[in-house]
């Protein structure tokens, strides 16, 4: 069975800082990555997503993140946080089942921007 | 579109009671899932359905918990009885093929 781990519950960065979130994921076979932020109170929305091809994805709000199959990593990364990127953070990796596949999320890593 | 719709955005019951949560798809999507969010145990997948056939239930933590999707624009997660600890936010989402999920705003279900 697919899994996905985020090994940070918390980060805490300055803003203007680089970020990165850590992501591993276990699945047999090609996977479907992803990354989701929610923010409070709210939904989860789509930042970014790998099916396959370039590595490295570009997504919304400034994010990119870098599949690596030998590690089994999809690291989520931004250049300068901005206190509004405050929020949650969810990796996912999608196990196809019946022609679609079921989206298996990690425990999620809360995001603190210090001004 | 107006994206996936929830409701109700809240809801309150005393434990025992029956609680139905509603989920509107995005209008084209094929598959549709509920998930539970809880501190404890963060986001599990309860019920997934395609085309709307329940396709994979075994994350329904017990028979309090069903879930139908008569059409391919409306889906009910029913719980009964309720009890405090089904306390949590239940989220919707639906997805088109093999793209990505769009997920609603959630219920907040509060068992007092």
């Amino acid at each position: 069975a697919q899994s996905v781990t985020q090994p940070d519950i918390h980060i805490t960065v300055s803003e203007g800082a680089s970020l990165e979130l850590r992501c591993n994921y276990s699945y047999g076979a090609t996977p479907y990555l992803f990354w989701y932020v929610q923010s409070p109170g709210q939904g989860l929305q789509l930042l970014l997503k790998y099916f396959s091809g370039d590595t490295l994805v570009q997504g919304i709000k400034g994010f990119e993140a870098e599949f690596k199959r030998s590690q089994s990593s999809f690291n989520l990364r931004k250049p300068s946080v901005h206190w509004s990127d405050a929020a949650e953070y969810f990796c996912a990796v999608g196990a196809s089942s019946g022609g679609s596949y079921i989206p298996t999320f990690g425990r999620g890593t809360s995001l603190i921007v210090h001004p | 579109d107006a994206g996936v719709i929830q409701s109700p955005r809240h809801e309150v019951t005393e434990m025992g009671q029956e609680v139905t949560l509603r989920c509107k798809p995005i209008s084209g999507h094929n598959s549709l899932f509920w998930y539970r969010q809880t501190m404890m145990r963060g986001l599990e997948l309860l019920i997934y359905f395609n085309n709307n056939v329940p396709i994979d239930d075994s994350g329904m933590p017990e028979d309090r918990f069903s879930a139908k999707m008569p059409n391919a624009s409306f889906s009910t997660l029913k719980i009964q009885p309720s009890e405090p600890r089904d306390s949590a936010v239940y989220f919707c989402a639906s997805m088109w093929g093999s793209t990505e999920a769009f997920f609603g705003q959630g219920t907040r279900l509060t068992v007092v």
